[in-house]
């Protein structure tokens, strides 16, 4: 059965680094999205992308983050400078339409 | 600010017996409602979305959703230990059958199936 892949599946980073987290999507899925979950919180939406571009963006993703998909298997998170506070799981997710089907996460700790 | 509030739990519930978890949610531009499982560390899977009013079952799931009182719940019959996991309730804004929105997700709640 397809399957969202995401790597690494762990990541230290210091404060103050860049960090790119990687997706690849289910192959057909033509939507793609990253949602974080804080430890112990909800699971929040960042970011929607179709068509290369951005769809929708949520108040969390400001200027700091980025998405990019720089080929066509590919689907790319990079927080510029990372914060203490963007430590968290990083879930990318793809859909073909309105079912939304979860990778398992890039889990980021930022010291 | 569109919500999804769900009980918190835990829920603790005997084996073989039916655990009924509950949502409610504001924003009544709602179309889609999804249920999903997520063990502790893991990623949310998917267990069965609704748009409808009324039922809709698989398997031993059953989705219930009234979109007057703003209400999806989720019966879990003949509970098995491995269903013990947080379950998350999530909204979809866009048109029925449409793509690319996001998902509001609830809090989920914590269910513990007892043998």
């Amino acid at each position: 059965e397809p399957e969202v892949t995401q790597t690494p599946s762990h990541q230290v980073t210091q404060m103050g680094q860049e960090v790119i987290l990687r997706c690849v999507p289910i192959s057909n899925h033509l939507y793609f999205y990253w949602y974080r979950q804080i430890l112990g919180q909800k699971v929040e939406f960042l970011v929607s992308f179709y068509n290369n571009e951005i769809s929708e963006k949520s108040e969390i993703f400001d200027d700091q983050f980025s998405v990019e998909r720089p080929d066509g298997s590919n689907f790319t998170l990079k927080i510029r400078s990372t914060k203490l506070e963007d430590s968290a799981m990083y879930f990318c997710a793809s859909s073909g339409w309105e079912t939304q089907y979860f990778g398992p996460g890039t889990r980021l700790l930022v010291l | 600010q569109k919500e999804v509030e769900q009980n918190s739990g835990p829920l603790s519930v005997p084996e073989g017996a039916i655990a009924s978890l509950n949502c409610t949610y504001s924003d009544r531009g709602s179309q889609s409602f999804f249920w999903y499982r997520q063990y502790s560390g893991k990623s949310p899977e998917l267990i069965m979305f609704i748009y409808s009013n009324g039922d809709k079952e698989d398997g031993r799931f059953t989705a219930q959703l009234n979109k007057a009182s703003q209400y999806v719940s989720l019966l879990i019959r003949d509970s098995q230990p491995s269903d013990s996991a947080t379950y998350l309730c999530a909204a979809f804004s866009g048109e029925i059958k449409a793509a690319g929105n996001k998902l509001t997700f609830g809090g989920g709640t914590r269910v513990l199936v007892k043998p």
